[in-house]
């Protein structure tokens, strides 16, 4: 089972740059997520999705994008990337309606602005 | 304010010591689930346990025992006879309506 896959699994983008990680899961969640972790801190939601079409802020959305086109896939942009967005990013997914599963987490993305 | 507290930050213990690790949370919802999720120096976020606010029963998979308080609104994780295996974050987590909550994480280091 693939679960959740995000890619890259690293990236170096320059000041500026604008790039789009790849987040796709296998399961039919209907609830997707990301977070960013910067170093020695925990988890911070920057967008989510409680399905294809929907899509909602979280503590820190200024400076991404989303969208959610199909229930598989939920992709991040980021626009003229800051060294304030260097940190390691995090898809995830899980099932809401009978019941919550726990959130299935990606292997992350390491992005560093430079 | 925080939904999900852990107080420690970081805490040694030295190999085969039991420790604890501390979560207090916050909510108004009567339906809630509260999970842990280790991430070891590799980084990848692990699934540990998941509570639903129905369930108070306390819970033991091997090492690992979790005890889920709702009269202190607190789930606090046990380690008995830590290992150096064990050295990782944790966080303790929250879900109600449409979003998980994370605690900032209590990074733990066993001592061999």
């Amino acid at each position: 089972n693939a679960g959740v896959t995000q890619t890259p699994k690293f990236r170096i983008l320059k000041i500026g740059q604008s790039m789009t990680l790849q987040c796709t899961q296998d399961m039919n969640h209907n609830y997707m997520y990301w977070y960013r972790q910067d170093p020695g801190m925990g988890l911070k939601l920057i967008y989510y999705s409680v399905g294809a079409g929907i899509t909602d802020k979280g503590e820190v959305p200024n400076g991404y994008n989303v969208s959610r086109s199909t229930t598989e896939d939920f992709p991040l942009r980021l626009e003229l990337a800051a060294p304030s967005q260097t940190s390691v990013y995090f898809c995830a997914s899980d099932r809401r309606g009978q019941g919550v599963t726990e959130a299935f987490f990606g292997q992350g993305t390491r992005l560093t602005v430079v | 304010a925080q939904k999900v507290t852990q107080a420690q930050t970081e805490i040694s213990v030295v190999e085969k010591e039991d420790v604890t690790l501390d979560c207090v949370y916050e909510t108004r919802d009567t339906t809630y689930y509260l999970f842990w999720y280790k991430q070891p120096p590799s980084g990848e976020l692990v699934f540990l346990i998941r509570r639903n606010s129905f369930d108070e029963q306390n819970e033991i998979s091997g090492r690992y025992s979790w005890n889920f308080q709702k009269s202190t609104s607190s789930f606090n994780f046990t380690i008995t006879a830590s290992q150096v295996v064990d050295s990782a974050v944790y966080f303790c987590a929250l879900s109600e309506e449409d979003q998980f909550y994370f605690g900032t994480g209590t990074s733990l280091t066993v001592i061999p």
